[in-house]
């Protein structure tokens, strides 16, 4: 089984509908992250927490909530979705002593 | 605010030449540099990373990069490309260990028969 898990890895959806990406991770980090990959950009941070109180703000979270339920677990809203948010997401773990972040295999969206 | 630049969206090399892919950043502390790569409809493995001990960083499949701090570089190389290394590297930066992660906007590598 994989160490970090996002579900679902593929959603359709029409605008103005609410989605939410999950993430699970089996690693025991502290910290965890939500980036947004489109063709050229790289990976864009949206939303990271340092533990289960802590929620930040990236580059790019208009548009976006989350929630830390649990150390192991960190999800992704999208409250009214628009075709903009078309995109790849990745959900990523890491601790203070490993350097990386450790990434999941991707959840794909698309706004109809 | 720091930034990372990576020259060149698509790259194309023979199979067997050299692949040299460039990633310069901006800092305003001393960097944590990674590269990662992504093969089609994977996520994100770690290649290597820099963490301020050795200049010269080996990486897996073969790669190694170099940390210039008077460049402000962290390019990729690989002496002999093989097909598999056909994929998507992204350079990125990070202030300090574990911490967020700011990346590039990806090279493509092409590997020509």
């Amino acid at each position: 089984d994989a160490d970090v898990t996002q579900t679902p890895r593929n959603r359709i959806t029409k605008t103005g509908k609410r989605i939410m990406l999950e993430c699970s991770q089996t690693k025991g980090h502290d910290r965890m992250y939500w980036y947004r990959q489109d063709p050229g950009l790289g990976l864009q941070l949206i939303y990271y927490s340092f533990d289960v109180k802590d929620i930040n703000k990236g580059e790019i979270s208009d548009g976006y909530s989350v929630s830390r339920q649990a150390q192991a677990k960190f999800s992704l809203s999208l409250e009214s979705a628009i075709p903009n948010q078309t995109a790849l997401y990745f959900c990523a773990t890491s601790d203070d002593r490993a350097g990386e972040l450790f990434f999941g295999e991707g959840s794909r969206l698309t706004v109809l | 605010a720091q930034s990372v630049t990576q020259l060149g969206s698509h790259v194309s090399v023979s199979e067997g030449a050299l692949v040299l892919l460039r990633c310069n950043y901006s800092s305003s502390v001393p960097p944590y540099l990674f590269w990662y790569v992504q093969y089609p409809n994977q996520g994100l493995q770690l290649l290597l990373k820099y963490t301020s001990a050795a200049t010269l960083v080996k990486g897996i499949n073969g790669f190694e990069a170099e940390f210039k701090k008077s460049e402000t570089s962290f390019h990729l190389t690989k002496p002999s490309a093989h097909m598999s290394d056909a994929a998507e590297y992204f350079c990125a930066l990070s202030k300090a260990a574990g911490n967020k992660l700011t990346f590039g906007g990806g090279t493509r590598v092409l590997v020509k028969p």
